[in-house]
């Protein structure tokens, strides 16, 4: 069964300071890979998404995220943050013949003015 | 394209009580999800369901919730009797089946407080 983790609980960055959230996943094969973004009170909204190709995948506000197979990896960039940009980020992974989608436990951004 | 619908957003019963959940999925999208989803936490998946069969329901306390698809479309979760740890947002989602197509869409969540 798949797996992800999330190190960073909670992370704090200045306005206008690059940003990246760490996420490593556990399968045997290659997964489906997502950063989905929650605002308090909001559902959730996908970021992106990496299904094969290349590593580099680029998504909405100006985030993007690199695949690293030999890390486990999906780490989120974002080079400029903005005020609004505070949120709560999940990354998934959707693996399996019937593509269950797990969820891990969430890094929460601050954002320092 | 009309999105995930929940309903209802928000619910209050007492502990021991019944309560039910409404889904309607994004329209053709054979997969629905519904995930609860603990203050401070992520999503936790407790059932998934292809068209109108199931496909995991590992993590669905059976003893207490039941959900169901009929026809496929629509969904229902319903918890009975409640407790107090079932207090969560309980979000339903789907997605379509083609590879480039595999991401669940969410909806707003019902917010249940258990008193």
């Amino acid at each position: 069964a798949q797996s992800v983790t999330q190190p960073d609980i909670h992370i704090t960055v200045s306005e206008g300071a690059s940003l990246e959230l760490r996420c490593n996943y556990s399968y045997g094969a290659t997964p489906y890979l997502f950063w989905y973004v929650q605002s308090p009170g909001q559902g959730l909204q996908l970021l992106l998404k990496y299904f094969s190709g290349d590593t580099l995948v680029q998504g909405i506000k100006g985030f993007e995220a690199e695949f690293k197979r030999s890390q486990s990896s999906f780490n989120l960039r974002k080079p400029s943050v903005h005020w609004s940009d505070a949120a709560e980020y999940f990354c998934a992974v959707g693996a399996g013949r019937d593509d269950k989608i797990i969820f891990g436990k969430g890094t929460r951004l601050h954002i320092l003015p | 394209e009309a999105g995930v619908a929940q309903s209802p957003r928000y619910k209050i019963i007492e502990k021991r009580q019944s309560v039910a959940f409404w889904c309607n999925p994004i329209s053709g999208h054979a997969t629905l999800y519904w995930y609860q989803q603990i203050l401070g936490q992520g999503p936790k998946l407790l059932i998934q369901f292809q068209n109108n069969g199931v496909v995991d329901d590992s993590q669905l306390p059976k003893d207490r919730f039941s959900a169901e698809r009929l026809k496929g479309v629509d969904s229902t979760l319903k918890i009975q009797p409640a407790k107090l740890e079932d207090s969560a947002v309980y979000l339903c989602a789907s997605s379509g089946r083609t590879k480039m197509n595999t991401e669940a869409f969410f909806g707003q969540g019902t917010r249940l407080t258990v008193v």
